[in-house]
């Protein structure tokens, strides 16, 4: 059965570091996402991305977070000056066409130190 | 703006009883409403999901029906089994939103042999 991935599992990083989290979503879905669960709170969306660029992205997604689909099966979530606050676990997910079932990764840890 | 709310856990119950976990909603447009399973180290993974009023979702023995009048979809099993236990999210997505998902906050459920 076709799955999303995330890598790394688990990410360690200082305050102020950058840290790029991995997707690879379903090869045949249009539709890509994140969203992030700090500790004991809601899993919140950050953004969404199809064709190319960003569709929506909420509030949290300010400037030092970005993503990128470098190449035809990878998207990326690149976090500039990670702080503290920023510890949480990030969800990818991918959709074939917006409106059907989300396929979520296993998540990444992040935690900032 | 959209929101979901689901009962506080965690709810520990014993093998074979029955399992009922409150969801009720706020949304702007007609949304479709899902719930989610995370399994100890797992992704987030869809249970079931109903797109409109009266619909009921069904999986794995697990229910949800889309209560508009009351705006709400709680879910039940009849008779839950150790393998049930997991952190349990309801969400909902409305088209006019580009398809996001907004989750409740996750209930813990401990299913004890």
């Amino acid at each position: 059965e076709p799955e999303v991935t995330q890598t790394p599992s688990h990410q360690v990083t200082q305050m102020g570091q950058e840290v790029i989290l991995r997707c690879v979503p379903i090869s045949n879905h249009l539709y890509f996402y994140w969203y992030r669960q700090i500790l004991g709170q809601k899993v919140e969306f950050l953004v969404s991305f199809y064709n190319n660029e960003i569709s929506e992205k909420s509030e949290i997604f300010d400037d030092q977070f970005s993503v990128e689909r470098p190449d035809g099966s990878n998207f990326t979530l690149k976090i500039r000056s990670t702080k503290l606050e920023d510890s949480a676990m990030y969800f990818c997910a991918s959709t074939l066409d917006g409106n059907t079932e989300a396929f979520f990764g296993q998540g990444t840890r992040l935690t900032v130190v | 703006g959209n929101s979901v709310t689901q009962m506080e856990g965690p709810v520990t119950l014993s093998e074979e009883a029955f399992l009922t976990i409150n969801c009720t909603y706020t949304a702007t447009g007609y949304p479709s409403l899902f719930w989610y399973v995370q399994y100890p180290g797992e992704g987030l993974q869809l249970l079931l999901k109903a797109t409109k009023a009266d619909d009921k979702g069904s999986n794995k023995g697990f229910e949800a029906t889309y209560r508009k009048e009351t705006t709400s979809f709680h879910l039940e099993k009849g008779s839950v089994q150790v393998s049930d236990s997991a952190v349990y999210f309801c969400a909902l997505t409305v088209k006019a939103a580009g398809n996001k998902l907004t989750f409740g906050g996750g209930t813990r459920v401990l299913v004890k042999p």
